[in-house]
């Protein structure tokens, strides 16, 4: 079974406006990641948050973590045509040793000219 | 630096034949993966290695072999294709946790290989 989920599946909104995405995890978890990925290509890292930190920010990007709540948050400012794309949350469990990471089913982002 | 390179980047088989996808990547990468990616399941990890020699069974590894001889080369193999193959495969690689000291790590994702079974 996968480990995060994104919520919502897809999601439509105009240029210039924010775009929020979540993604829920069942386990505790050593760090989070999100991915992106355009169509018909291979995923790209966005950023990592580790499980002792709140917030993090990389350019237009600001991603939180809640595990108290076992969730993220990754919100995109001042959206632009190129940010359509699909976004992934990928967790590595904090009880395995190795580097195994899964990832969810994704959310489907449009941006409207 | 090439990356991780795929080849190839579309096949087309019919049931019962094999193939093998080919990844390899030049960052000496001790992390290993491969992917399958279906419309609306998001992406599902087949096999993985944390070091040549290594393998380890995903969440989805029936059909499926993959060997690691060497650090830069993770081959996926398809034993007798089925149509339920029919997928995107992706491979990643990442530095390992006992590089990084327990601090996981951003995964590199080829570019992808198209699979379509008849």
């Amino acid at each position: 079974s996968q480990q995060g989920e994104e919520d919502p599946q897809a999601l439509s909104i105009q240029e210039g406006e924010n775009a929020t995405m979540n993604c829920s995890y069942k386990t505790s978890i050593n760090n989070l990641q999100w991915y992106r990925q355009n169509s018909g290509r291979g995923l790209v890292h966005l950023i990592l948050i580790r499980s002792n930190e709140r917030e993090k920010h990389s350019g237009r990007l600001r991603v939180t973590l809640d595990t108290s709540k076992k969730s993220s948050s990754l919100l995109i400012t001042a959206s632009r045509a190129a940010d359509t794309a699909s976004y992934f949350c990928a967790t590595d469990m904090v009880w395995r040793r190795d580097d195994k990471i899964i990832f969810g089913k994704g959310t489907r982002l449009h941006i409207l000219p | 630096n090439a990356g991780v390179t795929q080849t190839p980047k579309f096949q087309v088989l019919k049931t019962g034949q094999s193939m093998t996808l080919q990844c390899a990547q030049d960052m000496n990468h001790e992390y290993m993966s491969w992917y399958r990616q279906d419309p609306g399941m998001g992406l599902r990890l087949i096999h993985y290695s944390v070091g040549a020699g290594i393998t380890d069974q995903g969440e989805v590894p029936n059909g499926y072999n993959v060997s690691r001889s060497t650090t830069e080369d993770f081959p996926l193999r398809l034993l007798s294709a089925a149509p339920s193959q029919t997928s995107v495969y992706f491979c990643a690689s990442s530095y390992s946790k006992a590089d990084l000291g327990q601090l996981s790590n951003e995964q590199f994702f080829g570019p992808g290989t198209r699979l379509t079974v008849l």
